[in-house]
């Protein structure tokens, strides 16, 4: 069975610094996704990012960025400019089409945003 | 935002009760999942659906059931609530295809006493 692991249960950055979220996955497939959420206090689960496997190429959406890792099985969460709206629960998640495109979370990484 | 929603929202139940929570979705996506998120352990799949009648088990799916009758609905019962069952629900949509997201609900806080 896949497992996902985020082995950072807190985190703390300064407003406008950059921080780094780990993620690592264990699988034996090649054909799958990788995903970060973000839940906010509001409770409501955010996409933030995706990663396909077959793409080398690093996904970034504005501020976030991951850094994908295949060999390694590493995909962490870069945030630059951390603004105080970021301070959430980050997930990551793992999909692939032998898991029934299930997805496999992470237990959490519980950002804090210091003014 | 997706149109999912999830009822109700909060509910306080005793131990031994009956309890069903319902997702409802206007996206007519094809799939359906029920998850519980516990502190340290993220969220874990109870249950899924692939389809109308079409339903398979997740990693915690013992003390669970579900139902999906409708396109729209599916919905998942505690046969007999217990204190272990206290989390928070939430169901997610997606289409077919390991590239699309799945869309969350806003989540149901159930407390069993």
């Amino acid at each position: 069975a896949q497992t996902v692991t985020q082995s950072q249960p807190e985190m703390s950055v300064q407003e406008a610094e950059t921080v780094t979220l780990s993620c690592t996955y264990d699988t034996s497939e090649s054909d799958y996704y990788l995903f970060w959420y973000k839940q906010p206090p509001s409770r409501q689960m955010i996409l933030v990012i995706r990663q396909e496997a077959y793409k080398q190429q690093n996904a970034t959406e504005n501020r976030f960025s991951v850094n994908f890792q295949k060999a390694a099985k590493s995909f962490s969460l870069k945030i630059s400019d951390s603004q105080l709206g970021d301070a959430a629960m980050y997930f990551c998640a793992y999909r692939s089409r032998s898991s029934g495109d299930k997805l496999t979370f992470g237990t959490g990484t519980r950002l804090a945003v210091r003014p | 935002d997706a149109g999912i929603t999830q009822s109700p929202r909060h509910k306080v139940t005793e131990t031994g009760t009956p309890v069903t929570l319902r997702c409802h979705q206007t996206e007519n996506h094809r799939y359906m999942y029920w998850y519980r998120q516990d502190p340290g352990h993220g969220l874990r799949l109870i249950h899924y659906s692939y389809g109308v009648k079409d339903t398979d088990k997740g990693e915690v799916s013992d003390g669970y059931s579900v139902s999906r009758s409708k396109t729209e609905d599916f919905l998942l019962t505690l046969e007999s609530a217990t204190s272990s069952q206290t989390s928070v629900y939430f169901c997610a949509i997606s289409d077919f295809g390991l590239s699309y997201e799945q869309y969350f609900g806003p989540g149901t806080r159930l407390t069993v006493t």
